[in-house]
């Protein structure tokens, strides 16, 4: 079954503890994207990545990192430079063409608080 | 600043009858619109878009409807099932930007009641 696999589902962590969300995608789809949800907010873009070995500062990349060594891979480091990480967390993908939009498939999300 | 707006945070109807989603954006370069429905605790799933060379598109119980003239979007589900309940984001780009210029509204909380 082709998709999108994020881990951990629930993540808890310390304040000024760095830590890492899993984004693994078999769809063979060049670009990925990270999103972080807050109740009542849109979905807000942290990075995203069109080609391996290259990726993007979305719109509130502030306090995280991300790294693309692999096709299906898109792990997000959440740093402790990141002030307010409680929040749930999408990774996407979709196939990028230049100059167009296409319909992004999500995975099932990775919930961090942070205690 | 909002690009895209969803100002009704929830909508509840009843099993049967329509529930219409609404959505304005602000940029006149949008080009190409998406509805995504979403579970609480899962990521979003697409649902339909529209491109802005139409006014209208269907699948099935799902039409969206597009006035450019009037920046407005909406989103009519025909008859509502109580499996529709969920989180609906509205989601609008420019066909020059690529789907990581997706901007999204705060989303529709939709209850359809038995």
């Amino acid at each position: 079954d082709g998709g999108i696999t994020q881990s951990p589902k629930y993540l808890f962590r310390k304040e000024g503890q760095n830590v890492t969300l899993s984004c693994e995608q078999n769809l063979n789809h060049d670009a990925m994207y990270w999103y972080r949800q807050d109740p009542g907010q849109g979905l807000r873009l942290i990075y995203y990545s069109q080609i391996v070995n290259d990726f993007q500062k979305g719109d509130i990349a502030e306090g995280y990192s991300v790294s693309r060594e692999k096709k299906e891979s898109f792990p997000l480091t959440v740093t402790s430079a990141q002030k307010n990480p409680t929040a749930f967390y999408l990774c996407a993908s979709s196939n990028y063409r230049q100059g167009a939009s296409g319909e992004l498939f999500f995975g099932e999300g990775s919930r961090l608080t942070v205690l | 600043d909002q690009q895209v707006k969803q100002n009704s945070p929830s909508l509840s109807v009843q099993e049967g009858r329509i529930s219409i989603l609404n959505c304005d954006y602000t940029n006149s370069m949008f080009d190409y619109f998406l509805w995504y429905k979403k579970y609480p605790a899962e990521g979003p799933t697409f649902l339909i878009s529209i491109s802005s060379i139409k006014d209208k598109n269907e699948d099935g119980r799902f039409t969206v409807f597009l006035n450019k003239s009037a920046k407005h979007l909406s989103l009519h589900i025909v008859p509502s099932q109580p499996g529709d309940s969920a989180v609906y984001f509205c989601a609008a780009s420019a066909s020059s930007g690529g789907s990581e210029k997706l901007v999204f509204g705060k989303g529709t909380k939709l209850t359809v009641n038995p």
